[in-house]
């Protein structure tokens, strides 16, 4: 599998951007980078997905290296929803869908 | 629709007990997958499903686990004799028709084994 490297922590200001960094310098070619997120007591949730474009939707937007071997995640305008912990995962090829989580970075974000 | 499905949603029980843990996945979905979350392990994937069967159970932590998915509206994971040290948040999750899409999670099942 992909090894990912996630900062532990970080911390932001309400209403600024965010821009989460991962490492996966192992993925391959036809492997997605997906980003899940977890708020406090919740089961994790989709926030955005790549392969080699940039991405963008109503959440935040995906911007990942031209060599693939790292992307960032970024939060335009932070509120007080978005503190969780934020999850990098390369998607593998064909291994039905199979999500391995990481540590994550847990985001705070103060007012 | 109503999204990933689990019950109960908390369970306490006593050590030797047998523990039943229940998962409605989204309809249309064709793989099911089950996770458990602690402090000290983050969350792992135990064992996940496509089209009901099971792919890759290696992530099951012994014997005493075992997941079944009887048609692709159910599935259950069952622990038998439980253990304090299973005591956990249990997820259960399901992702659509290809191996690219995104997953979406149940609320969980808060296990307590006492």
């Amino acid at each position: 599998d992909a090894k990912t490297t996630q900062p532990n922590s970080m911390e932001s200001n309400e209403e600024e951007p965010v821009h989460l960094p991962c490492n996966h310098s192992t993925i391959s070619g036809t492997d997605y980078i997906h980003w899940y997120r977890q708020l406090p007591s919740q089961g994790p949730e989709y926030v955005i997905h790549g392969l080699t474009s940039n991405v963008n939707n109503r959440m935040a937007s995906l911007a990942i290296a031209e060599d693939r071997k790292s992307s960032t995640l970024i939060l335009h305008r932070a509120t007080l929803r978005d503190a969780a912990v934020y999850y990098c995962i390369p998607l593998i090829y064909n291994q039905g869908g199979k999500l391995i989580f990481g540590q994550g970075t847990e985001l705070s974000v103060k007012p | 629709d109503a999204g990933v499905i689990q019950s109960p949603r908390h369970e306490v029980t006593e050590m030797g007990q047998e523990v039943t843990l229940r998962c409605k996945p989204i309809s249309g979905h064709n793989s099911l997958f089950w996770y458990r979350q602690t402090m000290m392990r983050g969350l792992e994937l135990l064992i996940y499903f496509n089209n009901n069967v099971p792919i890759d159970d290696s992530g099951m932590p012994e014997d005493r686990f075992s997941a079944k998915m009887p048609n692709a509206s159910f599935s259950t994971l069952k622990i038998q004799p439980s253990e304090p040290r299973d005591s956990a948040v249990y997820f259960c999750a399901s992702s659509g028709r290809t191996w690219k899409s995104e997953a979406f999670f149940g609320q969980g099942t808060r296990l307590t084994v006492v």
